[in-house]
């Protein structure tokens, strides 16, 4: 089975700028999860999406965005651009199911974001 | 919020079993303990996971002790590949909404030949 997908691998942006990222999870998981990682805050969560609604929400601003498709795909936004968002970003894909199943998540490679 | 304490670094001859120790003292009774390990750069990895029982697979096994307090991870041979940082994990099963992990800062294993 092929894993999480991400691109693009690497993007180089300048201030002010947007970006969107995206994200193919495991065929047959509909849960998607994004997380950010940088040096000084470690890895952060920003956002879930399952069945392409945001179910859950971290403590980012709402420059930061996501949305998912029917697929499952999942894109995440990034608008007016600051040079704190520099970082690598990751996605995460699990079933997204609860009811007594344990819902590993698994990562993609990530996207390193570089704003100038 | 942290929900465990890893010590920062550890070191670990090639060969050697390496034995990753994690506290969870608030632990709840619904909550399961995940490792996960990111080399450089790369997308965290995920390797085990349990909930009071002991576990075993292919990369490594799970110790969690009875009082489910703590657990140990335990690389039975390291190699140089297994240089990463280790991320030991707790989190809610059986309910949405519980896929927002916290990471923490981990352990750094440096495997030495």
């Amino acid at each position: 089975k092929a894993g999480v997908t991400q691109t693009p691998r690497y993007l180089i942006k300048t201030r002010g700028q947007q970006v969107t990222l995206s994200c193919s999870p495991i065929s047959g998981h509909r849960s998607v999860s994004w997380y950010q990682q940088t040096p000084g805050q470690g890895l952060q969560f920003l956002f879930e999406y399952f069945s392409e609604t945001q179910r859950n929400k971290g403590n980012f601003p709402g420059r930061f965005s996501g949305r998912q498709f029917s697929n499952s795909r999942s894109e995440m936004n990034v608008s007016t651009l600051e040079l704190g968002d520099s970082a690598l970003y990751l996605c995460a894909s699990s079933s997204g199911l609860a009811g007594g199943i344990t819902d590993t998540q698994y990562f993609g490679p990530g996207t390193r974001l570089t704003v100038l | 919020d942290a929900k465990t304490t890893q010590p920062t670094s550890m070191d670990c001859a090639e060969g050697r079993a390496a034995n990753l120790p994690c506290n969870h003292s608030t632990i709840s009774g619904n909550e399961y303990v995940y490792w996960y390990r990111q080399i450089h750069s790369q997308g965290p990895q995920y390797i085990i996971h349990g909930l009071k029982n002991n576990e075993t697979n292919e990369m490594a096994s799970l110790i969690i002790t009875e009082d489910r307090k703590s657990s140990t991870l335990i690389l039975p041979h390291a190699t140089l590949r297994d240089t990463a940082v280790y991320y030991c994990i707790v989190r809610v099963e059986g309910e949405t909404g519980a896929n927002n992990l916290f990471f923490g800062t981990g352990t750094r294993l440096t495997v030495i030949p």
